[in-house]
């Protein structure tokens, strides 16, 4: 199946720095990508759909200058946390659909996600 | 903006006995409803879906239910084993945005 995969699974930085993940679909390309933020024993929430070659989408009460995102190809999205503080520290993951299946193609697939600390 | 709620928060079930677990969704463009199970630390893995022309599916012990009237989709897990314990995510697609609203959770455990 469609493997996405994300880079790194984990990161611990320090307080006012900046953090890119990485996310890239495998075998195949996605037009799309989406970035989600997870607090521990909460549920995965949207922060922005990432288009390829063109600005991402930001959901309501995430701050597009703090959380950058780049889509410059169709194989890799990358999230940029900027001058990081504790507060951040979550576990992010990212999401592609491959748009190549036709009607299965609502099916997304995970990246294996990325915790980060901010010390 | 589109919700989609889930109950409920924590389950416990004796080993071989069934669990549900229901949500309901607000926006009328959803189309796909997958269910997710996510082990602490891991990225949620599929493990049944129903699209909305569909009323039911059933793959081995587990079962979804949709009800697109009234807006709700259930998850039927039968024969419950200790490895069934995780969390488990419904998730509501919007078919035009291709947006997924994921539900807020429930803690499944199974007791042996």
């Amino acid at each position: 199946g469609a493997v996405v995969s994300q880079h790194p699974s984990r990161v611990i930085c320090k307080s006012g720095t900046s953090v890119k993940i990485e996310c890239r679909s495998l075998d195949f390309q996605a037009t799309t990508m989406f970035w989600y933020r997870q607090f521990p024993k909460q549920s995965l929430m949207l922060m922005a759909t990432s288009n390829e070659g063109s600005k991402a989408t930001y959901e309501q009460g995430v701050e597009k200058d703090k959380f950058l995102i780049n889509h410059a190809s169709l194989t890799l999205s990358t999230l940029t946390v900027t001058s990081a503080h504790p507060e951040d520290s979550s576990f992010y993951i990212c999401s592609a659909r491959d748009p190549g299946q036709g009607l299965a193609g609502n099916t997304i697939y995970f990246g294996e996600g990325s915790w980060l600390t901010v010390v | 903006g589109e919700n989609v709620e889930q109950h409920p928060s924590t389950l416990s079930v004796q080993e071989g006995d069934s669990a549900v677990i229901k949500c309901t969704y607000s926006d009328s463009a959803s189309n796909y409803f997958p269910w997710y199970k996510q082990e602490l630390g891991k990225r949620p893995q599929l493990i049944i879906d129903i699209r909305s022309n569909v009323g039911e599916k059933k793959d081995q012990r587990i079962a979804v239910t949709l009800n697109k009237t009234a807006k709700h989709f259930s998850l039927h897990i039968t024969e419950t084993q200790p490895e069934d314990s995780a969390v488990y995510f419904c998730a509501a697609l919007n078919g035009g945005t291709y947006k997924y609203i994921f539900g807020t959770g429930t803690r499944l455990k199974v007791l042996a």
